[in-house]
């Protein structure tokens, strides 16, 4: 079992849809989570980081964690076409000392049809 | 754009050869982190160095080793190249220790194996 799932999609929505993009993980240990963004191969880009249970927004975008149940999803309200990428959730536990290496899921790829 | 520079941005070489990869990060960042994006295998962690020392590994092949110089830059040197190593590279860096957790990723070099 990979220790973060996430739905590779691909997933295609109508431009203004509210996307839903969700990964799992299976060590208790993890305590930080983010969420990146990727365009064509391109580096991936920053979006959303949280460490707590709860919502996080910051404009279109939503972050939501669920430590009981291992379950972390962003929601992405008003979807445009620049939206169009690769969703990677990425997860880090405490780390030792100043190690912070990140696990990755395997990515979903977002369509927005204008 | 991130702030973290890699070069070259494509590489095309022989199996049995050795390249290497180059890193700068971001201005006052004593991290690099090393990624590897393959299609079958998503986004791996290589291993990280803080400050010149290396922190953590990950699924690092032998044939792979990195440092990190006095001014911070990093290489990734790959050697016995094999088809299999063709992939996305991507460096990452991140704050200094207990500064946040945040990664910023690079443009990637991308290497092709022939």
């Amino acid at each position: 079992q990979k220790e973060v799932e996430q739905d590779p999609g691909p997933l295609s929505v109508p431009e203004g849809a509210i996307v839903s993009l969700n990964c799992t993980y299976s060590n208790s240990a993890f305590q930080y989570f983010m969420w990146y963004r990727q365009y064509s191969r391109k580096g991936p880009e920053l979006l959303m980081y949280t460490y707590s249970s709860g919502n996080k927004e910051d404009g279109r975008f939503t972050a939501q964690v669920d430590k009981s149940s291992k379950y972390i999803s962003l929601f992405i309200r008003d979807s445009q076409p620049s939206d169009s990428a690769t969703y990677l959730c990425a997860i880090r536990g405490i780390s030792s000392g100043s190690a912070r290496q990140l696990t990755f899921g395997s990515g979903t790829q977002l369509t927005v049809l204008p | 754009d991130s702030g973290v520079t890699q070069t070259p941005k494509h590489l095309i070489t022989a199996t049995g050869q050795r390249v290497t990869l180059r890193c700068s990060p971001r201005s006052g960042d004593l991290s690099v982190y090393w990624y590897q994006q393959s299609l079958d295998q998503g986004l791996q962690f290589l291993i990280q160095y803080y400050n010149g020392e290396e922190r953590a590994k990950g699924n690092i092949l032998e044939r792979f080793s990195a440092q990190q110089f006095p001014d911070l830059h990093s290489e990734l040197n790959l050697s016995s190249l094999e088809l299999g190593d063709s992939a996305l590279y991507f460096c990452a860096s991140g704050p200094r220790q207990g500064a946040g957790d945040t990664q910023y990723f690079g443009p990637g070099t991308r290497l092709t194996v022939l």
